[in-house]
């Protein structure tokens, strides 16, 4: 079975400038969700998605984050414009249906360097 | 009070010891309970999952939950170098939120 897929791996920008990250789950999960991990901290959950339908998104910055699943299967997360404190690891993660959804399968993430 | 609370370490263990980690959490009407690890630049892996009180064993991994006491813990029998890394205590809390910890670094010395 293949996993959580992403990409880019990596990236640079310079501040106030945009950025797109790219997921593709687990074939069969309809919970997709994008984290935000800071070094030295667990990951922070930005958005969770059901299907395509945003189930929370409470602590994503609406004013310079956005992220749609617009088939309900991949996903993408955009910034802009971005700041120096958005340098971190954007982790996907994917699960099976709701009472499991716990048990995340995680991407291997892209690290975004703001400059 | 942060909802998951962890001792961030490191903590270090020689080879073949138990290294245990703890976790607090906040939210009383928490249900699901998860451990996942975290090898440097990669991302977390699940290892353990709890449900109920009491204990889980799998393998070399043991989880223990007491709800009472709002408590998780991860024991590691015989800790080999291989299991350094750092491992996440993860809570779903009543709202069906998944919160993360920050995270105990372990430390296995051969």
């Amino acid at each position: 079975e293949a996993g959580v897929a992403q990409s880019p791996r990596y990236k640079i920008i310079e501040k106030r400038q945009s950025v797109a990250f790219w997921c593709n789950p687990i074939s069969g999960h309809a919970t997709l969700y994008w984290y935000q991990q800071i070094l030295g901290q667990g990951p922070k959950l930005l958005i969770q998605f059901q299907n395509n339908g945003v189930v929370d998104d409470s602590q994503l910055p609406k004013d310079r984050f956005s992220a749609e699943r617009l088939k309900g299967v991949d996903s993408t997360l955009k910034i802009q414009p971005a700041k120096l404190e958005d340098s971190a690891v954007y982790l996907c993660a994917s699960s099976p249906p709701r009472e499991f959804w716990g048990e995340q399968y995680f991407g291997p993430g892209t690290r975004l360097t703001v400059t | 009070q942060k909802e998951v609370e962890q001792n961030s370490g490191p903590l270090s263990v020689p080879e073949g010891a138990i290294a245990s980690l703890n976790c607090t959490y906040s939210d009383r009407g928490s249900q699901s309970f998860f451990w996942y690890r975290q090898y440097s630049g990669k991302s977390p892996e699940l290892i353990m999952s709890i449900y109920s009180n009491g204990d889980k064993e799998d393998g070399r991994f043991t989880a223990q939950l007491n709800k009472a006491s709002q408590y998780v813990s991860l024991l590691i029998r015989d800790s080999q170098p291989s299991d350094s890394a750092t491992y996440l205590c993860a809570v779903r809390n009543q709202g069906g939120k998944l919160i993360f910890g920050q995270g105990t670094e372990l430390s296995v010395k051969p």
